[in-house]
């Protein structure tokens, strides 16, 4: 049973413009949500996260949008950069709910930003 | 912060084998995670640690793996008869306790032959 649906698999967007990367959970109690960017060969590196008290949250260029009652959340990635070329990963975890504090991933987006 | 450390970052072997894999976490962050990662695919839990407790272990853990965290710093993995579908990316994260992020090492690249 797979926890978190990431689409689309793979993305190109044009320099500027904005990538655009959803997620479904199934289950109701997660309560953490972070975004996470992975280059070939290297671990993954948080981006942003958000908890579900919140719509939305944004850092720069990043924003994630949460529907709680959808149970899906999404990122945005504004003014697309070819620096932006990446693999991106959701993930959710429900440390507050005492249950598994371990990360739960989606499948992954690779993503192209062309010049 | 220096960043989590894994070590070696590459490890061939022979099926059969047994390899040990090392994660130095973040300083003064207590608990310590074990993901593995396949070619295309996210990172899956295997365990974790707070301080030198392990507290939670994945089904994903068959009986061959152990880990550790004998002082509450670094970790080690340790896959014992290792077969060629444990081919695959190992990473380590830490975090400074519940309700904080966690960090990722760069990885241990297994291949079994």
């Amino acid at each position: 049973q797979q926890q978190v649906k990431q689409s689309p698999q793979s993305l190109i967007v044009q320099k500027g413009g904005i990538s655009i990367i959803n997620c479904a959970y199934e289950n109701t109690a997660f309560d953490y949500f972070p975004w996470y960017q992975q280059f070939p060969g290297k671990g993954p590196a948080l981006l942003i996260a958000i908890r579900p008290d919140v719509s939305e949250k944004k850092e720069g260029r990043f924003t994630i949008s949460f529907n709680k009652s959808a149970k899906q959340f999404s990122l945005h990635i504004m003014d697309s950069q070819p620096g932006d070329s990446a693999t991106y990963f959701c993930a959710a975890s429900n440390p507050v709910g005492g249950g598994a504090d371990g990360l739960t991933f989606g499948k992954g987006t690779h993503l192209i930003i062309q010049p | 912060d220096t960043g989590v450390s894994q070590n070696p970052r590459h490890k061939i072997t022979k099926r059969g084998q047994n390899v040990t894999f090392r994660c130095d976490p973040i300083s003064e962050h207590n608990r310590l995670y074990w993901y593995r990662q396949t070619l295309g695919q996210g990172p899956e839990f295997l365990t974790y640690f707070q301080n030198e407790a392990q507290l939670e272990k994945s089904r994903l853990l068959s009986d061959r793996f152990s880990a550790e965290r004998p002082k509450g710093s670094f970790s080690t993995l340790e896959i014992q008869r290792t077969e060629q579908g444990d081919s695959a990316m190992y990473l380590c994260a830490s975090s400074r306790g519940l309700l904080y992020e966690q960090y990722f090492g760069p990885g241990t690249r297994l291949t079994v032959t």
